[in-house]
């Protein structure tokens, strides 16, 4: 079946560093999502991707759809400590299909 | 409310024990998707309902597994003889169907803890 190989696994930085995550698959994915997720919370949508080598913004959040339509990067720029959770990739290859999931970043930013 | 709304939060239960879990999606969505999450781990699909149709349920682990959905709204997932490997957080998302940039809205889980 799809795979998603998200990486890094988990990122320590320092508050004000910019943030640089991605994801791969073994297959093509018409949709990218990337999702964030607090202890105790569902994912909450960052930002979607809908295009091959669409950009998107979401205030200091970056994310990019691969023109391969098999990987996707988020960045996000001048972390603060709000920015600490778990971030996940997700693609779908149509509409109303599940969504398959990268295994998830932690971040974790020291003030 | 005005997103998806899960009950219980938290569940606790026996082995061996039947749990039923419940979903309310975003009212006037037509999707409805159930995952799991064991501690640490990306969300592994389970089941989803559209509309009428016939459920895709490829992603159900064992026959101990099954869910409904009655009258295109409320879902509940149940699993049946309960064992350790059970346990996780369970999760359901809602969607507008058919419509390429309606993603998925997830409630925050019943986590489901197997003694």
């Amino acid at each position: 079946g799809q795979q998603l190989n998200q990486s890094p696994q988990s990122m320590f930085i320092q508050e004000g560093e910019d943030v640089s995550m991605n994801c791969t698959s073994s297959s093509i994915f018409n949709t990218w999502l990337w999702y964030k997720q607090d202890p105790g919370e569902g994912p909450v949508l960052l930002i979607a991707l809908y295009k091959a080598g669409e950009l998107t913004s979401n205030g200091r959040l970056t994310a990019q759809f691969g023109i391969t339509r098999k990987d996707s990067f988020l960045n996000i720029s001048a972390s603060i400590p709000s920015d600490v959770g778990i971030y996940f990739c997700a693609g779908r290859y149509n509409a109303g299909n599940m969504l398959t999931f990268g295994g998830g970043t932690r971040l974790m930013v020291k003030p | 409310g005005a997103g998806v709304s899960q009950s219980p939060s938290n569940k606790v239960t026996e082995k061996g024990k039947d749990v039923e879990l419940r979903c309310d999606p975003i009212s006037g969505h037509t999707a409805l998707y159930w995952y799991r999450q064991s501690l640490g781990q990306g969300l592994e699909f389970l089941i989803y309902f559209q509309g009428n149709s016939a459920p895709d349920k490829s992603g159900l682990p064992s026959d101990r597994f099954s869910a409904e959905r009655t009258g295109g709204s409320v879902s509940t997932l149940t699993i049946q003889r309960t064992q350790q490997e059970d346990s996780a957080v369970y999760l359901c998302a809602s969607s507008l169907w058919g419509s390429d940039d309606q993603p998925q809205h997830f409630g925050d889980g019943t986590r489901l803890s197997i003694l």
